[in-house]
C-alpha cells in the first residue's frame, strides 16, 4: 500500500548546526513531494516542494533532496535557529486530490 | 490575502453527540480538504471537494461527512461521536485540487470528545 515514513521521530541539533530531516517513501509512482513545518497549536505550514523531475530543491536556508533509486527524501535545514524548532512531515501525492503524510520528526534546537 | 479559516478553535462533545466543523479557504481556491490528525495515527486524509462536489474520500467510517458550497467554503459534520474521534481536524485548500499544487492548512479544530 501506500506509506511515507520519517527514520527519525525526534531529532536534537545545537543551535546554528546544519539539520538533516529524512523521509522514505514506497509509492515510486509518487511525482510530487512536499514539506510541512508543524509548531504547536498551528497547522501544517509549507516550506519546500518538489516534483519528481528533479533531484534537489532550494529555498531560503532549506533544501530537499529526492533520490527516486531508493525511495528517498531529506530536507536539509542550514543554520538551524530556535524557530525552527517544530513537528516536520514529509508527504507525497498519492491517489487523487490527497496527500500522503509521513509520522512527522520532531526537531529540538539546543541553544 | 486571508489565509485557511476554520471555526471553531476548539469543542468539547460527549459520546453520541453530533458536531459541525466549519472552514473557509483562501480566496480564490476551490478545492477544499479535510485531514484528521492524532498522535497515534499521524494526518490522515477524510474527503476532498472541488465545485461542490466530493472526489475522494479516505478511509473513515460514513458517521463522517462534509459539504462544500458554492462559495467553496465547506463544512464536515460527524455523527454519533466516539471516544476515538477526539483529534485534531485540520482543513486545507488549494487552488484547483490538482496533483501538483501544494495545500494550505488553517489552525484546525481540536475536539475532544467525552
Amino acid at each position: 500500500g501506500e506509506s511515507v515514513g520519517l527514520h527519525l521521530p525526534t531529532l536534537s541539533v545545537q543551535e546554528g548546526d546544519n539539520s538533516i530531516i529524512n523521509c522514505a517513501y514506497s509509492n515510486s509512482a509518487s511525482d510530487y513531494f512536499i514539506w510541512y513545518k508543524q509548531e504547536s497549536g498551528k497547522g501544517p505550514q509549507f516550506i519546500i516542494d518538489i516534483r519528481s523531475n528533479m533531484d534537489k530543491r532550494q529555498g531560503q536556508r532549506v533544501t530537499v533532496l529526492l533520490n527516486k533509486t531508493v525511495k528517498h527524501l531529506s530536507l536539509q535545514i542550514a543554520a538551524t535557529q530556535p524557530g525552527d524548532s517544530a513537528v516536520y512531515f514529509c508527504a507525497e501525492t498519492g491517489s487523487s486530490y490527497k496527500l500522503i503524510f509521513g509520522s512527522g520528526t520532531r526537531l529540538l534546537v539546543r541553544p | 490575502k486571508a489565509g485557511v479559516t476554520q471555526t471553531p478553535r476548539y469543542l468539547i462533545k460527549t459520546r453520541g453527540q453530533q458536531v459541525t466543523l466549519s472552514c473557509s479557504p483562501i480566496s480564490g481556491h476551490r478545492s477544499v480538504s479535510w485531514y484528521q490528525q492524532t498522535p497515534g495515527q499521524g494526518l490522515q486524509f477524510l474527503f476532498e471537494y472541488f465545485s461542490e462536489t466530493q472526489r475522494n474520500k479516505g478511509n473513515f467510517p460514513g458517521r463522517f461527512s462534509g459539504r462544500q458550497f458554492s462559495n467553496s467554503r465547506s463544512e464536515m459534520n460527524v455523527s454519533t461521536l466516539e471516544l476515538g474521534d477526539s483529534a485534531l481536524y485540520l482543513c486545507a485548500s488549494s487552488l484547483l485540487g490538482t496533483e501538483n499544487e501544494k495545500l494550505f492548512f488553517g489552525s484546525g479544530t481540536q475536539l475532544s470528545v467525552l
